[in-house]
């Protein structure tokens, strides 16, 4: 059973316009909430991350929001650049532990 | 911000040999380190979890005797891919985790089993 689900396998966005991803989880036991970026053939590299005790955080072009009673957080890229192209993966960790329990990841490509 | 080097970046081997793959904390002690696995158009699939001085934690359906890991000091986990076969052929990375509770991933390791 997935605990942390991205819907859409991919997204296409014209440069210059916002980029949202989507991610879901079903574990009320998460705390705090990660988003990665990933190119073809290299490990991850963070984003930006939030607590559960937030519902906003941003930095720079990326702003991540979470709604704890829906489960639900989304990564917001404004605006979009073709070098934002790539695969997002957003993670989640529970306070029993430091484990990151990932989502299917979402590509996506900004069209110039 | 915290880096981890992981190496090598690609290896090929042929069927039936070991290969080792090194993850280092560069700048800060570690503790913990995780090795994953990410199969084509997939996500990352956590193989193990790598505790410092002691034996590491493997997710289920993950063969601890095949994929053995040592994680001898703070700033080194080792993963070796014993009798390597090709459907073991993948991607293999590592993170580490830093004080400030986010995880830092090595570049990762392509594997090739011909």
């Amino acid at each position: 059973d997935q605990q942390v689900k991205q819907n859409s396998p991919s997204l296409s966005v014209q440069e210059g316009r916002i980029s949202i991803l989507n991610c879901d989880y079903t574990n009320s036991m998460f705390d705090y909430f990660l988003w990665y970026k990933k190119y073809p053939a290299e490990g991850p590299t963070f984003l930006i991350s939030i607590s559960s005790i937030k519902d906003k955080n941003e930095d720079g072009r990326f702003t991540v929001f979470l709604n704890k009673s829906a489960k639900h957080l989304s990564l917001h890229i404004v605006p979009s650049q073709p070098g934002d192209s790539a695969v997002y993966f957003c993670a989640a960790r529970g306070n029993a532990g430091n484990m990151l329990t990932f989502g299917g990841g979402t590509r996506l490509m900004v069209k110039p | 911000g915290a880096v981890v080097s992981q190496h090598p970046s690609r290896v090929i081997c042929k069927s039936g040999t070991s290969v080792k793959i090194e993850c280092r904390s560069l700048d800060f002690q570690a503790t913990t380190m995780f090795w994953y696995r990410q199969f084509p158009k997939q996500s990352l699939m956590l193989m193990a979890t790598s505790n410092e001085g002691s034996k590491a934690t493997y997710e289920q359906g993950v063969e601890k005797d095949k994929f053995l890991i040592n994680h001898a000091s703070l700033t080194l986990s080792t993963l070796t891919v014993t009798s390597a076969h090709p459907e073991d052929s993948s991607f293999y990375i590592c993170s580490a985790l830093g004080q400030g509770g986010g995880a830092f991933f090595g570049q990762g390791t392509r594997l090739t089993v011909v």
